[in-house]
């Protein structure tokens, strides 16, 4: 099993500020995919990385892949409370099956 | 596109009933179904794998007897919790990939809303 480590675990920020998620394996990765869930409901892909040093935006998301594709993170600029949620990257594991990080929860308060 | 329904949304059953529960891929062949068990503040503990028209495989510590999954067509896969105790209360959330070409690539999976199951 490919392991991804995800740190930190918890995070509580207050709106406007700047948050890095992180997302580290010892494994190499084809891809990576990044959820985010809000409580009650099912996780929402936000984006899937695949070619290392690759950097993606999503409004005020930007996702990174390592160059040696075994990390990835995510970074928030000036945070909303909208951003709030439970962040969970994924990568490939055997046939279509993925490996999910233990995920961060993020709370933005006002 | 690439939209995943889960039904019922919600469910409280009595100890010893069976649960079913619907996960449908709205817009896309699903070929491979997923189920996962989410409990509070955790991440998602695959249970098992579902391949249209086969055996499911379980993951390990997952009773096969006990969560009885069905794929069987390429839109429709069924979980069901037999015998319920409550300690199978969770969040049941199912996810589905499927042929590459359409909006799936990357062994990316599209989520249901997931299922609250609580067991008196």
């Amino acid at each position: 099993t490919q392991l991804l480590e995800q740190s930190p675990q918890f995070l509580s920020i207050q709106e406007g500020e700047n948050l890095t998620v992180y997302c580290n394996s010892s494994s190499v990765f084809s891809s990576l995919q990044w959820y985010r869930q809000e409580p009650g409901e099912g996780p929402v892909l936000l984006v899937t990385v695949v070619t290392g040093g690759e950097v993606k935006k999503l409004k005020r998301l930007t996702f990174q892949f390592g160059d040696a594709r075994k990390d990835s993170s995510l970074h928030i600029t000036a945070a909303q409370t909208g951003d709030t949620g439970l962040y969970l990257c994924a990568g490939g594991g055997s046939g279509y099956a993925l490996n999910f990080g233990k995920g961060t929860s993020l709370l933005v308060t006002p | 596109g690439a939209v995943v329904s889960q039904h019922p949304s919600r469910v409280i059953c009595k100890s010893g009933t069976s649960v079913k529960i619907e996960c449908r891929s709205l817009d896309f062949q699903a070929t491979t179904m997923f189920w996962y068990r989410q409990f509070p503040k955790q991440s998602l503990m695959l249970m098992a794998t579902s391949n249209e028209g086969s055996k499911a495989t379980y993951e390990q510590g997952v009773e096969k007897d006990k969560f009885l999954i069905n794929h069987a067509s390429l839109t429709l896969s069924t979980l069901t919790v037999t015998s319920a105790h409550p300690e199978d209360s969770s969040f049941y959330i199912c996810s589905a990939t499927g042929l590459a070409g359409g909006p799936l690539f990357y062994n990316e999976q599209f989520f249901g809303p997931g299922t609250r199951l609580t067991v008196l």
